[in-house]
């Protein structure tokens, strides 16, 4: 998988938007961009993933810039349950000959609400 | 009903010892993980499950030893248990290159 670069931490206060910005510069045409968050003392979940376009669940959403280099996780209203660690992972689309490998967690974004 | 169970969710045990953690999923995937979380918090593939075949295996100790008894299980056997293996290890379930599904995690500690 292509590596990618988050900032180490990140601080929000309560049920304002934050933005997590993800680079993956060397990301090539069959990567899909995945976040996964982990909190505190739990297994890692799954957030959001896209490819090219922007994509929006319950959880959040995700803006792809138009050159796929860069990407940003959304918190819409954040709450002190959003308090984790955010990692953005690159996986080979299995469409295009990918293996059921594992995923490659960076260090993440250790993201911190503020009350 | 929990997706991904793992058991015991703490272990601690002596150095030297045999230990197996067990793992089961109920959302019929075909493909299983297990992963190590350091003290640091990195946390890393170890092994990976598509229908009783290991697919990779890192660079992991052959102390180590996935077993599948079936598509819904997958244990994880370590022996000679050593120091540097306590971690938080967690175990993942998805239908091939699909979203992955984790597990709460087993708290190991090797005295």
């Amino acid at each position: 998988d292509a590596k990618t670069t988050q900032p180490n931490s990140m601080e929000s206060n309560e049920e304002e938007p934050v933005h997590l910005p993800c680079n993956h510069s060397t990301i090539s045409g069959t990567d899909y961009i995945h976040w996964y968050r982990q909190l505190p003392s739990q297994g890692p979940e799954y957030v959001i993933h896209g490819l090219t376009s922007n994509v929006n669940n319950r959880m959040a959403s995700l803006a792809i810039a138009e050159d796929r280099k860069s990407s940003t996780l959304i918190l819409h209203r954040a709450t002190l349950r959003d308090a984790a660690v955010y990692y953005c992972i690159l996986r080979v689309n299995m469409y295009s000959g990918g293996g059921a490998d594992g995923l490659t967690f960076g260090k993440g974004t250790h993201l911190i609400i503020q009350p | 009903d929990t997706a991904v169970s793992q058991t015991p969710k703490y272990l601690v045990t002596q150095m030297g010892n045999d230990k197996s953690i067990k793992c089961e999923q109920n959302l019929g995937h075909d493909t299983m993980y297990w992963y190590k979380q350091d003290s640091k918090k990195f946390l890393k593939i170890m092994f990976s499950y598509n229908n009783k075949e290991l697919i990779i295996n890192e660079t992991v100790p052959n102390r180590f030893s996935p077993k599948s008894p079936d598509k819904a299980h997958l244990n994880l056997h370590i022996n000679s248990l050593e120091l540097g293996d306590s971690a938080v290890y967690f175990c993942a379930s998805s239908s091939a290159q699909e979203t992955q599904y984790f597990g709460p995690g087993t708290r190991l500690l090797v005295l």
